[in-house]
């Protein structure tokens, strides 16, 4: 079976900027997208298909996806964008997540 | 836009089915799904259903464990078991799919409130 794997955690300094990564085989082959939780509350997307940010979301949310690494940068990183981070993509005939990433903004 | 139906406490062997409605008209062209997440632990991808004609895609983990329907008349989603277990305990979410290029890549884009389901042994 396919795998994402992500770092349990991350942290950086308010203002600095944060790399979560993503890793599968040959993961530059599919569209990746990534979701923001915060504690209590429904996830919410804020990448897809590897580099399209939704309407709303900050322009400071960007991301890439190069041979087997996918990765989110969020630049000049505010205390709102603490929580976990969830990379999914689909591999076959379904979708799947990564483990997730928990952002501790310092 | 997607509006769960409330928290649920079982008992293991019970059945439960709990739903999930929202963009009215719109109901039977979109694809939704469910997503399940364990007390402290992170998403995991269970099933996408197309209302116009029942399409169903399960994840391999969740193939024969649950059911996921719909009754388009109504534009309700539903998640059911026949026989709950412990290890359910979790907040299921739906949400609404979007193949990007459809049958190999897309994303959940809206997403509902999440619904508690509590299984006790």
């Amino acid at each position: 079976s396919y795998d994402l794997t992500q770092p349990p955690s991350v942290s950086v300094l308010p203002g600095q900027t944060a790399t979560i990564s993503c890793s599968g085989d040959n993961l530059a082959d599919k569209y990746v997208a990534w979701y923001h939780q915060k504690p209590g509350q429904s996830p919410v997307l804020v990448i897809y298909v590897d580099v399209q940010r939704p309407s709303g979301i900050p322009a400071r949310f960007s991301g890439s996806n190069s041979a087997n690494t996918a990765t989110l940068t969020i630049t000049g990183t505010q205390n709102v964008d603490e929580g976990d981070y969830y990379c999914q993509a689909w591999d076959k005939t379904a979708g799947l997540f990564g483990g997730g990433t928990r952002l501790t903004v310092l | 836009q997607l509006v769960q139906s409330g928290a649920e406490v079982k008992k293991a062997g019970e059945s439960l089915r709990i739903s999930c409605e929202g963009f009215g008209d719109t109901f039977y062209n979109l694809w939704i799904g469910w997503v399940r997440q364990r007390p402290g632990k992170g998403l995991e991808w269970m099933g996408i259903i197309f209302p116009g004609d029942s399409d169903t895609r399960y994840s391999p983990s969740f193939e024969g464990q649950v059911k996921i329907s719909v009754d388009k008349s109504i534009s309700v989603a539903y998640l059911q078991w026949s026989s709950l277990k412990a290890s359910d305990t979790a907040v299921y979410y739906c949400a609404k799919w979007e193949f990007w290029s459809y049958n190999s890549s897309g994303q959940f884009d809206s997403w509902g409130q999440g619904t508690r389901v509590t299984v006790s042994s």
